[in-house]
């Protein structure tokens, strides 16, 4: 069964910046892209980020472009959302979710506001 | 931009059939864009239900199926069960730098 945490959600002050990380286990991580969906309070699913197998290909949303940048570490089974300059419109549960968007995890929360 | 587009709400009696559809402005929707459709019931994280247009999981029910239907992607519900109420979503692959995108929703009341 696949298992994925997230962590590093916190409460953070507009123009900051927050490490989000989510750890994998249940699948040979290396095997599979990696993405990020978030979902902001009261509205719909957002792609956020995808980062191939071996990290040599990432995407981003326009959203987050130049803000936002996704990372993996595959000794650990750890992909990692770096996020900066951080505005209350990324105010949001943030998601990990492995593969072919086939195993979510429970999310972390990101709020933006001072 | 490329928007994707679902029903904001339908409403379906208990063991009734529902199909909920997923166009794209970009044009039709075909098997490369790789449909995928995720069921999120109140507080809790999304689940997917269907990948790559039709495909199931091992946890989805049978009475959900995928489809492309006129273009569109869809998601059909056969036999609704109170249980089934929750939003539902698609999302689409396409080519490009920003390689996916999400629909709106579509809230599923069974009643």
């Amino acid at each position: 069964e696949v298992q994925i945490w997230e962590s590093g959600g916190d409460l953070i002050q507009p123009r900051g910046s927050l490490r989000l990380s989510c750890e994998v286990s249940g699948l040979t991580f290396s095997n599979y892209a990696m993405n990020w969906v978030r979902q902001g309070p009261r509205r719909g699913l957002e792609w956020v980020s995808s980062v191939t197998s071996w990290g040599d290909s990432k995407y981003y949303a326009d959203s987050v472009a130049g803000r936002f940048t996704v990372s993996r570490d595959n000794s650990r089974n750890t992909v990692y959302l770096d996020m900066s300059m951080l505005t209350a419109e990324d105010t949001a549960m943030y998601y990990c979710v492995a593969g072919s968007f086939t195993s979510w995890g429970q999310g972390t929360l990101v709020t933006v506001s001072s | 931009q490329a928007v994707v587009t679902q029903e904001p709400s339908l409403t379906v009696s208990p063991g009734g059939t529902v199909t909920l559809t997923c166009d794209f402005t970009a044009g039709a929707v075909t098997s490369d864009h790789s449909a995928y459709w995720f069921q999120q019931r109140p507080g809790q994280a999304p689940r997917t239900l269907i990948y790559d247009t039709k495909n199931k999981n091992s946890w989805t029910p049978a009475r959900f199926s995928g489809s492309l239907l006129g273009g569109k992607a869809a998601l059909t519900l056969s036999g609704a069960l109170p249980e089934d109420e929750a939003d539902y979503y698609c999302l689409l692959s396409y080519s490009g730098v920003r390689p996916w995108v999400f629909g709106g929703g579509t809230r599923l009341t069974v009643l």
